[in-house]
């Protein structure tokens, strides 16, 4: 069973631009999640979709957002990027949701250079 | 205070080495603790879970919880080279109770095994 896919793998853009990173979860994973990664503040989740809907958000700004679609597929977008935004970006999906023991399964990520 | 505090090292040992990595949570509440491992460009792997109190053996792996200090240890006995990775502390449980999709990290610890 092919695991998670993330593209791009690398991707440089400059301040102010936008970018949008997609995830192809595990077949028959409904849920993904999203994690962004940097050497200062370690994993920190983003957000997360099961069946088309946020359930789930944390601690970034608005300019972070996300969806999925039918196919369980998700991309995240981050407008007016930042500095501060460069880092590895990581979907993770996972078969049950809402269970404290499902597990996550993650991407090999993306990672994000803003000049 | 965060919630899962993880020391980054790094730490450098010699294979054969017995491995004691580490972290203190906050959160009394938690009771499910999983210990991920992520290797240089690639996304983390559920390495093993542990629930509530004790010790859970898998191979060379030991993940031990206690829970009156509120301390996760994860053991590696004889540390091979191939141990060489990140390790990362996580708990499914947010703040607010069960959160979906959401696991929170610790730092994460760098280790090394050199020959």
């Amino acid at each position: 069973k092919a695991g998670v896919t993330q593209t791009p793998r690398y991707l440089i853009k400059t301040r102010g631009q936008q970018v949008t990173l997609s995830c192809s979860p595990i077949s028959g994973h409904r849920s993904v999640s999203w994690y962004q990664q940097t050497p200062g503040q370690g994993l920190q989740f983003l957000f997360e979709y099961f069946s088309e809907t946020q359930r789930n958000k944390g601690n970034f700004p608005g300019r972070f957002s996300g969806r999925q679609f039918s196919n369980s597929r998700s991309e995240m977008n981050v407008s007016t990027l930042e500095l501060g935004d460069s880092a590895l970006y990581l979907c993770a999906s996972s078969l049950a949701p809402g269970l404290m023991t499902d597990t996550q399964y993650f991407g090999p990520g993306t990672r994000l250079t803003v000049l | 205070q965060k919630e899962v505090e993880q020391d980054p090292g790094p730490l450098s040992v010699p294979e054969g080495a017995i491995v004691s990595l580490n972290c203190t949570y906050s959160n009394s509440a938690f009771q499910y603790f999983m210990w991920y491992r992520q290797y240089s460009r690639k996304g983390p792997e559920l390495l093993m879970y542990t629930y509530s109190s004790g010790n859970k053996e898998d191979g060379r792996f030991t993940a031990q919880v206690d829970k009156s200090s509120k301390y996760i240890s994860l053991f590696i006995r004889d540390s091979q080279p191939s141990d060489s990775a990140t390790y990362l502390c996580a708990n499914p449980l947010g703040a607010g109770g069960t959160s979906y999709g959401k696991l929170t990290f610790g730092q994460g610890t760098i280790l090394t095994v050199h020959p």
